[in-house]
């Protein structure tokens, strides 16, 4: 059982690039969020899914776009990669919206 | 709005003694709570949650939580500390208020430190 699925595990990006962390789950779960983990921050929740085509954004959207085609995928796409989101990026999932969350492994994420 | 307070960033204990792991929270709708826990280079996993019910939950590796309305706190404890308790602990809230509308509140964190 994977459970939730985060690639790339680590990426080292130059400023005003883009690209897209992958998130896929297996456990049929309705519910998917990201969430970037800062020293001293806790986790600030970027946008979430309560199901597929439907998002919502959370406390800290901007620079970042998501969408969900499908209930397994919920990929975070950064449109111009800025230092500022040098972050450790976490994706998660869960049966309902006040269940308990699974977290993916995370992606560690330099942008210089 | 909802927020989550964790006193004291890092705790550090003694091996066998008492672990206590302050939260406390603010909702304005009945929460459910949780308490997450993070070893280095790991995703954060669940500990326990409190969602209706007793007040006094009881979670994996020995960990409980007590819910307390009137203090609106959800302290976690242990009653021996062991060295593989050594990690980050998450107190988070979450509620809803109607339809889609969800959000899961964090605290910063508090770093356990377990010495020998």
């Amino acid at each position: 059982n994977a459970g939730v699925t985060q690639t790339p595990k680590f990426q080292v990006l130059k400023t005003g690039q883009s690209m897209t962390l992958q998130c896929a789950q297996d456990m049929n779960h309705e519910y998917m969020s990201w969430y970037r983990q800062d020293p001293g921050m806790g986790l600030r929740l970027i946008h979430y899914s309560v199901g597929a085509g439907i998002t919502d954004q959370g406390e800290v959207p901007n620079g970042y776009n998501v969408s969900r085609s499908t209930t397994e995928d919920f990929p975070l796409r950064l449109l111009s990669a800025a230092p500022s989101q040098t972050s450790v990026y976490f994706c998660a999932s869960s049966y309902g919206r006040l269940q308990p969350q699974h977290f993916g492994d995370g992606t560690r994420l330099s942008i210089l | 709005a909802q927020s989550v307070t964790q006193l004291g960033s890092h705790v550090s204990v003694s091996e066998g003694a008492l672990v206590l792991l302050r939260c406390n929270y603010s909702s304005s709708v009945p929460p459910y709570l949780f308490w997450y826990v993070q070893y280095p280079n790991q995703g954060l996993q669940l500990l326990l949650k409190y969602t209706t019910g007793a007040t006094l939950v009881k979670g994996i590796n020995g960990f409980e939580a007590e819910f307390k309305k009137s203090e609106t706190s959800f302290h976690l404890t242990k009653p021996s500390a062991h060295m593989s308790d050594a990690a980050e602990y998450f107190c988070a809230v979450s509620s809803s208020s109607g339809g889609s509308n969800y959000k899961l509140t964090f605290g910063k964190g508090t770093l356990l430190t377990v010495n020998p």
